[in-house]
């Protein structure tokens, strides 16, 4: 069965400095797909990026990248440059190739100081 | 590009009561799909739509909650009759990609629904 793995229910960091979200998954498909999404107080989930099971480069998107170790099933978020708007709920997902559908970790809450 | 629209926002029910939830997906997206989520967890998939069938219901409590999507765009999902249990926030998606592994889901604001 496939299981995302979240292990830090919040993180604190100063607003201008980067972060890592640490997100492990499982599965014994080969084919996948890992994403993240932001989660504000508004309850919408906002996409932030995607990275393929075969994709050799980590993904990059603006501020946010993912850093991805296949090997050790991880596939960690980093938020360089904090922004107070950055604080949120943060959800790491994976995919799988028989229907598309994501299944959730269990959310980091980040708080960005000024 | 209009996003996915979900109505109603808020909902406030008394158990044992009946409740209707409605999606409309980005126009041209195929698959829909509704996820619960209860306060502090991530998102639980409930049900998934390709078109107008379903891919996959395994986890929707058949005996009290149903949903269905009408010639392929706009869905609905009821609950029928609430339990306390039911109080968390709908979430209705749409993916353009079809049942492919690598495409975003696109989410809506969610209705919060209150079972008191």
């Amino acid at each position: 069965a496939q299981k995302i793995t979240q292990t830090q229910p919040g993180m604190f960091v100063q607003e201008k400095e980067a972060v890592t979200l640490d997100c492990t998954y499982d599965t014994s498909d080969q084919s996948y797909g890992l994403f993240w999404y932001k989660q504000p107080s508004s309850g919408e989930m906002i996409f932030l990026i995607y990275q393929g099971s075969y994709d050799e480069q980590n993904a990059t998107e603006g501020r946010y990248s993912l850093n991805f170790h296949k090997a050790r099933k991880s596939a960690n978020l980093v938020i360089s440059a904090s922004q107070l708007g950055d604080s949120a709920m943060y959800f790491c997902a994976m995919s799988h190739n028989q229907g598309g559908k994501l299944i959730f970790g269990q959310g980091t809450e980040l708080s960005v100081k000024p | 590009e209009a996003g996915v629209a979900q109505s109603p926002r808020y909902k406030i029910i008394e158990k044992r009561q009946s409740v209707a939830f409605w999606c409309n997906p980005i126009s041209g997206h195929a698959t829909l799909y509704w996820y619960q989520q209860i306060l502090g967890q991530g998102p639980k998939l409930l049900i998934q739509f390709q078109n107008n069938g379903v891919v996959d219901d395994s986890q929707l409590p058949k005996d009290r909650f149903s949903a269905e999507r009408l010639k392929g765009v706009d869905s609905t999902l009821k609950i029928q009759p609430a339990k306390l249990e039911d109080s968390a926030v709908y979430l209705c998606a749409s993916s353009l990609g079809g049942a492919n592994y690598n495409s975003p889901l696109h989410f809506g604001n969610g209705t919060r629904l209150t079972v008191t």
